[in-house]
């Protein structure tokens, strides 16, 4: 069964560094989207990418986050200089359709020290 | 904006009996999408369960099913004949339909975490 996978499962990081999460979603979705879980509290949506630009992005979602696809396959998610605050579950899926359900990938754990 | 409520931070179940996890939303749409989402210790998020408000018929997955209220705002999910595997966080979830003009993104509650016992 196809699914959303993401690399790296976890990621460690230096604060004020730069960090890329990496995400496939399934090949024939065209709705791709990064969503973001803080320990212990609620998923919440940083932004969605349609025809190769951002359709909708969350407050949460400012200059220092950046998308991309940069191929036909991959689809990043990019923190210019990560703060603590940063540390949180990142979450990738994808949709056939903006009306179809999100298939969502296993999530990327990111620790930003 | 909208916003989904899960009022249960925590629920058991024995293995076998049935549960329902409660969810209310609020919107001004008159067409949407709500969901049930499960993630289990593994973290990833996995869909259980879809229903479209502009259907009268609550939708059924095997043992999990929905108790759809459109004019009281209300989404429970049951889950009949509880499994051990069944332990996880249950996210409500909803989203606008397309069309409406809304946003294309889930809105979460905070989530249910069901524990099951043996």
């Amino acid at each position: 069964e196809p699914e959303v996978t993401q690399t790296p499962s976890h990621q460690v990081t230096q604060m004020g560094q730069e960090v890329i999460l990496r995400c496939v979603p399934i090949s024939n979705h065209l709705y791709f989207y990064w969503y973001r879980q803080i320990l212990g509290q609620k998923v919440e949506f940083l932004v969605s990418f349609y025809n190769n630009e951002i359709s909708e992005k969350s407050e949460i979602f400012d200059d220092q986050f950046s998308v991309e696809r940069p191929d036909g396959s991959n689809f990043t998610l990019k923190i210019r200089s990560t703060k603590l605050e940063d540390s949180a579950m990142y979450f990738c899926a994808s949709s056939v359709l903006e009306n179809t359900e999100a298939f969502f990938g296993q999530g990327t754990r990111l620790t930003v020290v | 904006a909208q916003t989904v409520t899960q009022s249960q931070p925590e629920m058991s179940v024995q293995e076998a009996e049935t549960v329902t996890l409660s969810c209310t939303y609020d919107t001004s749409e008159s067409d949407y999408y709500l969901f049930w989402y499960k993630q289990p210790p593994s973290r990833q998020m996995i869909l259980v369960i879809r229903q479209e408000a502009y259907k009268q018929q609550n939708a059924t997955e095997n043992r999990f099913s929905v108790n759809f209220q459109k004019a009281a705002k209300s989404f429970s999910l049951k889950i009949s004949d509880s499994q051990l595997g069944d332990a996880a966080m249950y996210f409500c979830a909803y989203r606008s339909a397309f069309g409406e003009g809304g946003s294309e993104k889930l809105v979460f509650g905070k989530g249910t975490k069901l524990t099951v016992n043996p």
